[in-house]
């Protein structure tokens, strides 16, 4: 059974403080990464697409690693807005296991003014 | 459209009623996923299709699920016989590759089913 776990489970900081939260998957087998941002009410939004060990992705303010060997990541956000408020959510897909992607039950960021 | 359409966007059913739920992937997008997401969870992933090929069903829960995309563009996932167990949140995603590598997917919005 492959588990892709997500810590922490959710996250409160105040406006302007940096954060960053982390993903792990099996180290074995890794084919990709991605990462969503889930606002309440509104559609996942994909952040990144990770393919190759030692990746990093930045978007604005958001930023993320990947590390396949280890098999993990961390997203990184700097100076954190209360528009940042959401869930981020990881999903790991294998060179096996046909196009399931398996999601991790995400990270819930809440930023105070 | 412009994005990824789902409807209902809310569904209450009774148990044991059948349900049909409806995904508008983005025009031209090759790949259409659906999920489904328990409270508290992360999507999970319940079948795959490649225009109208559904390549990957393995994770429909039973049989009791069922899913169809006719023509390659809509698709509708259908639960017979609902159960409390079935009240999730059913997602759909679209993607215009046929190999979910490199590319991003769009999501819709969702449907949250309650089974009563």
């Amino acid at each position: 059974i492959l588990n892709v776990e997500q810590s922490p489970q959710s996250l409160h900081v105040q406006e302007g403080d940096s954060t960053n939260f982390t993903c792990s998957f099996p180290s074995s087998n890794f084919y990709a990464l991605h990462w969503y941002r889930w606002e309440t009410a509104k559609s996942p939004e994909a952040l990144f697409v990770m393919t190759l060990n030692g990746d990093e992705k930045k978007k604005g303010r958001i930023s993320a690693t990947l590390n396949t060997k280890e098999g993990y990541s961390y997203l990184y956000i700097k100076g954190s807005q209360p528009e940042d408020s959401a869930t981020y959510l990881c999903a790991f897909r294998g060179r096996t296991g046909g196009f399931k992607t398996i999601f991790g039950a995400g990270t819930r960021l809440f930023v105070k003014a | 459209g412009a994005g990824v359409s789902q409807s209902p966007r809310y569904k209450v059913a009774k148990r044991g009623q059948d349900v049909a739920l409806r995904c508008d992937p983005i025009s031209g997008h090759v790949s259409l996923f659906w999920y489904q997401q328990a409270l508290g969870q992360g999507p999970e992933f319940l079948t795959y299709f490649q225009n109208e090929a559904q390549l990957d069903k393995s994770g429909l829960p039973s049989d009791r699920f069922f899913a169809e995309r006719p023509e390659g563009s809509v698709s509708t996932l259908k639960i017979q016989r609902t159960q409390q167990e079935d009240s999730a949140v059913y997602l759909c995603a679209s993607s215009s590759y046929s190999e979910l590598i490199n590319t991003e997917a769009f999501f819709g919005q969702g449907t949250r089913l309650t089974v009563v």
